[in-house]
C-alpha cells in the first residue's frame, strides 16, 4: 500500500512569509507525527497527534509553528513569518498508536528553503 | 536528550558483516532499543527493536549485552545500499512516550 507522502517536496519563500507543509499518513494510522531535521543536525521532533487532537506539543520551536489535523488523516504544519533558521527537511511520520510496539513510517520530508 | 552514544561514522568492505555498536548505559528496565537509519535524501526507515533478547529479522539482527548496558546492529552481508546513518533510540513503550529522540547517529560507508 501507499506510505506517507508529504508535499510539496520542496519549498523555497522568502523570510517573513507564511508556509504550509502537508502530511498523508498511511491509511489506518492514527498517530502522526512531525520532526524537523536542519543541514547537518539530527532529527528535531516538533509535534505529536493521536487522532485530531495533540497531546505533545512540546516540540514546537516558537508560537509562529502550529499544526492541525482533521478527520484523523491529513495534518498541516503551518509556519508563520519564516524565519531563516526555519530552513530544514520536515518529516512527516505515522503509526498504529494502539499496537504494543509503535513503528513510524516516514514520508520522504519537504526541504523548506527561507531565503 | 538522546540517551545513547555511538560512533560518528565507520567503514564496511562490502559483502562482510557490519556491526554497529551502541551505549546506553542509563536504560531502565522498561525502556526498549530502537534502531533506524536514514539513507541520504530519504526520511528514517525502522529496521529492529528489543527489550533484552537478541533479535532477528530480514534486515538485520541485534544483540543486546545481558546487563543491556549495551547493544549490537548487524547486518549480516553488506550491500552498497547499506550505506546510511544508523540511529540507535532507547524508548519506553507507554502511550504518552510516543516520539523518537534521535542522537547523532553512525554513518555507515559500505566500501566497493
Amino acid at each position: 500500500g501507499a506510505g506517507v507522502s508529504q508535499s510539496p517536496s520542496n519549498k523555497v519563500t522568502e523570510k517573513g512569509k507564511d508556509v504550509e507543509l502537508r502530511c498523508d499518513p498511511i491509511s489506518g494510522h492514527t498517530a502522526l507525527y512531525w520532526y524537523r531535521q536542519s543541514l547537518g543536525q539530527g532529527l528535531e521532533f516538533l509535534i505529536y497527534f493521536q487522532g485530531n487532537s495533540a497531546p505533545d506539543k512540546s516540540g514546537l520551536p516558537s508560537d509562529r509553528f502550529s499544526a492541525e489535523r482533521t478527520g484523523g488523516s491529513v495534518s498541516t504544519l503551518t509556519i508563520q513569518r519564516t524565519q531563516q533558521e526555519d530552513s530544514a527537511v520536515y518529516l512527516c511520520a505515522s503509526s498504529l498508536a494502539w499496537t504494543a510496539y509503535n513503528e513510524q513510517f516516514f514520508g520522504p520530508g519537504t526541504r523548506l528553503t527561507v531565503l | 536528550d538522546a540517551k545513547t552514544t555511538q560512533p560518528p561514522s565507520m567503514d564496511c568492505a562490502e559483502g562482510r558483516a557490519a556491526n554497529l555498536p551502541c551505549n546506553h548505559s542509563t536504560i531502565s528496565g522498561n525502556e526498549y532499543v530502537y534502531w533506524y537509519r536514514q539513507i541520504h535524501s530519504q526520511g528514517p526507515q525502522y529496521i529492529i527493536h528489543g527489550l533484552k533478547n537478541n533479535e532477528t529479522n530480514e534486515m538485520a539482527s541485534l544483540i543486546i549485552t545481558e546487563d543491556r548496558k549495551s547493544s549490537t546492529l548487524i547486518l549480516p552481508h553488506a550491500t552498497l545500499r547499506d550505506t546510511a546513518v544508523y540511529y540507535c533510540i532507547v524508548r519506553v513503550l507507554n502511550f504518552g512516550n510516543e516520539k523518537l529522540t534521535f542522537g547523532t547517529g553512525t554513518r555507515l560507508t559500505i566500501i566497493p
